[in-house]
C-alpha cells in the first residue's frame, strides 16, 4: 500500500503561469518531506524540504506547503519555466533515527512555451 | 568532486547470471543507499548502509545483496538475475539523515 500518493501522474503547464504538485501521504508520524526533480536519463535532485514543525518553506520560485491535519503538502512553482520540466517526486523520511526514505510515484511535469 | 558514480550505465544480463553495480562516492558521505525506478512505483528503498560495515534493508532487498567495507563505495549484488530486475538503479549519499541526498546518474539494467 502506498504510504506517500502523487495522484497526478502528469501535468501540463503554460510557461509563466503557476504548477502546483501534489503529494498525499498515510501516516502522521512522517516528520521530514522532500521534494527531488530529476530530468530523463539523470539521477535526482534535491529541490526543496519542509519539516513537520513547519507548514511553508521558500527557495526562490519553490514554495513547499505543509498541511499536517489533511496529511498533505504541495509544490508550487511560480513562475513556471520550461526548464522546470522534469518529473518530481515527493519523499518522506518516517521518523528520526531511521533512514528509510520513501517516495511517491512521481508526477511529469510539462511547461509549454 | 566527482560527487556520486555509479558503474556500469547500461547492462544486458540473462536470467540466473550474477552481477555487481557498482556505486562510489567522494564527499565522504556516512549514509549511503540504493533505490530501484520502475514505471508507475517511484523509487523504492532496496539497502541502506549508515555507515563503513553497517547495512540495513529496505523495503524491496530479495535477490540483492550488499556490503559497505569503505565509507565510498557500497557496492549492490545481484545473485541470480531475474526479469523482475530489471529497472533503473540509482545510488544516494548523504553526510546524515534528512540531510539532502545526492543521487548518481543511474545503472539501467536489463535482465532477458
Amino acid at each position: 500500500d502506498q504510504q506517500v500518493k502523487q495522484n497526478s501522474p502528469s501535468l501540463s503547464v503554460q510557461e509563466g503561469r503557476i504548477s502546483i504538485l501534489n503529494c498525499d501521504y498515510t501516516n502522521s508520524m512522517f516528520d521530514y518531506f522532500l521534494w527531488y526533480k530529476k530530468y530523463p536519463a539523470e539521477g535526482p535532485t534535491f529541490l526543496i524540504s519542509i519539516s513537520s514543525i513547519k507548514d511553508k518553506n521558500e527557495d526562490g520560485r519553490f514554495t513547499v506547503f505543509l498541511n499536517k491535519s489533511a496529511k498533505h503538502l504541495s509544490l508550487h512553482i511560480v513562475p513556471s519555466q520550461p526548464g522546470d520540466s522534469a518529473v518530481y517526486f515527493c519523499a518522506t523520511l518516517p521518523t528520526s533515527g531511521t533512514y528509510k526514505y520513501i517516495f511517491g510515484t512521481g508526477t511529469r511535469l510539462k511547461v509549454l512555451a | 568532486n566527482a560527487g556520486v558514480t555509479q558503474t556500469p550505465k547500461f547492462q544486458v544480463l540473462k536470467t540466473g547470471q550474477s552481477m555487481t553495480l557498482q556505486c562510489a562516492q567522494d564527499m565522504n558521505h556516512e549514509y549511503m543507499s540504493w533505490y530501484r525506478q520502475d514505471p508507475g512505483m517511484g523509487l523504492r528503498l532496496i539497502h541502506y548502509s549508515v555507515g563503513a560495515g553497517i547495512t540495513d534493508q529496505g523495503e524491496v532487498p530479495n535477490g540483492y545483496n550488499v556490503s559497505r567495507s569503505t565509507t565510498e563505495d557500497f557496492p549492490l549484488r545481484l545473485l541470480s538475475a531475474a526479469p523482475s530486475q530489471t529497472s533503473v538503479y540509482f545510488c544516494a549519499s548523504s553526510y546524515v539523515q534528512q540531510e539532502t541526498q545526492y543521487f548518481g546518474p543511474g545503472t539501467r539494467l536489463l535482465v532477458l
